[in-house]
This record gives C-alpha cells, sequence and structure tokens, in this order.
C-alpha cells in the first residue's frame, strides 16, 4: 500500500521568511496530493491540493510542486506570518477512490 | 459545524467498557472515514466506507468496531480489546466531483481513566 513519508518532524522560521515541508511517496498511481493545516486542538483544514497532470499550483503566499518521476511533492509558504503557525499534514491517494495515506506532521513555527 | 458534526468533544473510558463516538454529516457525501491521531503518529485510519451497509478496515482496525446504516451516519465503537484507545479521534467525509478532499469533524479526544 501507500507510505508517505514527510520532512522535516519541525520547522522553526522567521517571520517574513519562506518555508518549505517536503514529501514523499511510495505507490506511483497515487494522483492525488493534498496539503492540510491544523492548529492545536483543531480540525484539520485543507488548504491546497495538486493532481499528478500538473507540476505546480498556487494560491497566494501558499505553492505546491509536484515531481511524479521522483515521487515527491513540497509546500512552500512564502512571507510567513505567526497565524502560519500549525501542524502541516500532507497525504496521497489514488483519485476519490481510495483513502488519503498521511505524513506524520510538520510543526511549524513562525517567529515574529 | 462545517457539515459533519462528532459528539462527543470529550469521552472518558474505563478499563473494560466500549464507547461510541458519533459522525453525523449532511454534506451528502457518500464515503466516510475515521482516524486516529497521536501525537507525532500524524493520521492513521481505522475504517472507512464508501456506500451505505458498506465498510472495510483500514491500517489500525483491532479494537475497533463500525456501521453503516445511514448515509448520514458512521459510529465509531472502541471496544474493551482496544488496549490503548486514549487519542484523538477525526472523522472526516469525502464527496464525488472536483474535489476528493476531504471535510473533517471537529475531533472526539477519548481518555481512559
Amino acid at each position: 500500500g501507500e507510505n508517505v513519508e514527510q520532512h522535516p518532524s519541525t520547522l522553526s522560521v522567521q517571520e517574513g521568511d519562506s518555508a518549505v515541508i517536503k514529501c514523499t511517496y511510495s505507490d506511483s498511481a497515487s494522483n492525488y496530493f493534498p496539503w492540510y493545516k491544523q492548529e492545536l486542538g483543531k480540525r484539520p483544514q485543507l488548504i491546497i491540493d495538486i493532481r499528478s497532470n500538473v507540476g505546480e499550483k498556487k494560491d497566494q503566499r501558499i505553492a505546491v510542486t509536484l515531481n511524479k518521476t521522483a515521487k515527491h511533492f513540497s509546500l512552500h509558504i512564502t512571507e510567513t506570518q505567526p497565524e502560519d503557525s500549525a501542524v502541516y499534514f500532507c497525504a496521497a491517494s489514488l483519485s476519490g477512490n481510495t483513502p488519503l495515506v498521511f505524513g506524520k506532521g510538520t510543526r511549524l513555527s513562525v517567529i515574529a | 459545524d462545517g457539515g459533519i458534526t462528532q459528539s462527543p468533544k470529550y469521552l472518558f473510558r474505563k478499563e473494560g467498557q466500549n464507547v461510541t463516538l458519533s459522525c453525523e454529516q449532511n454534506l451528502n457525501h457518500d464515503a466516510m472515514y475515521w482516524y486516529r491521531q497521536d501525537p507525532g503518529q500524524g493520521l492513521r485510519l481505522i475504517y472507512y466506507s464508501q456506500i451505505v451497509n458498506d465498510f472495510q478496515k483500514g491500517d489500525i482496525a483491532e479494537g475497533y468496531s463500525v456501521s453503516r446504516e445511514k448515509k448520514e451516519s458512521f459510529p465509531l465503537t472502541v471496544t474493551s480489546a482496544q488496549k490503548n484507545p486514549t487519542a484523538f479521534y477525526l472523522c472526516a467525509s469525502r464527496g464525488q466531483g472536483q474535489s476528493y478532499g476531504y471535510t473533517f469533524g471537529s475531533g472526539t479526544r477519548l481518555t481512559v481513566v
């Protein structure tokens, strides 16, 4: 089955700097890759997703890139703000027919 | 609350006791999922259901049971066979169409006392 590895497990950046979180997946058939943000004690919220027919997707300060050949995808957050502090999870699945498999999460701290 | 409601928010279980966590959605989603979240472990799949009256085991199904008698409801029972049930439990649903993303409930924190 699918296995998703996520790095780093913790990340601290200065406010205004960029943050990058990386994930690798094992099943070359996976074609859907979402990213979730979870604030302390709250539910995960979808922040951006990408499908395998696209190499990059942007939404304001966040972007996701996908390298299908290498089976890895990354989340990029630019101009970080204190409210970006949270745990971020990557995930992978085969379209809508299989459950998402999650990485173990990255705790991002943005220092003001 | 966002279309998918979990209750209770906090639950305490005594040794040897079965407890049931509720998950209800009004999004008309076919698929529903239960995940367990432990610190540093990410989200691990317990059970999922893609249609009424059908469900599948996930990676850590031992000690848990589910039912899916209605499209809107997917309750999870934590049985006495689950030896380490203390965790944060998240229910999610997923619709068809353009987005494959989940909508999550607000979670139930279960503690063994």
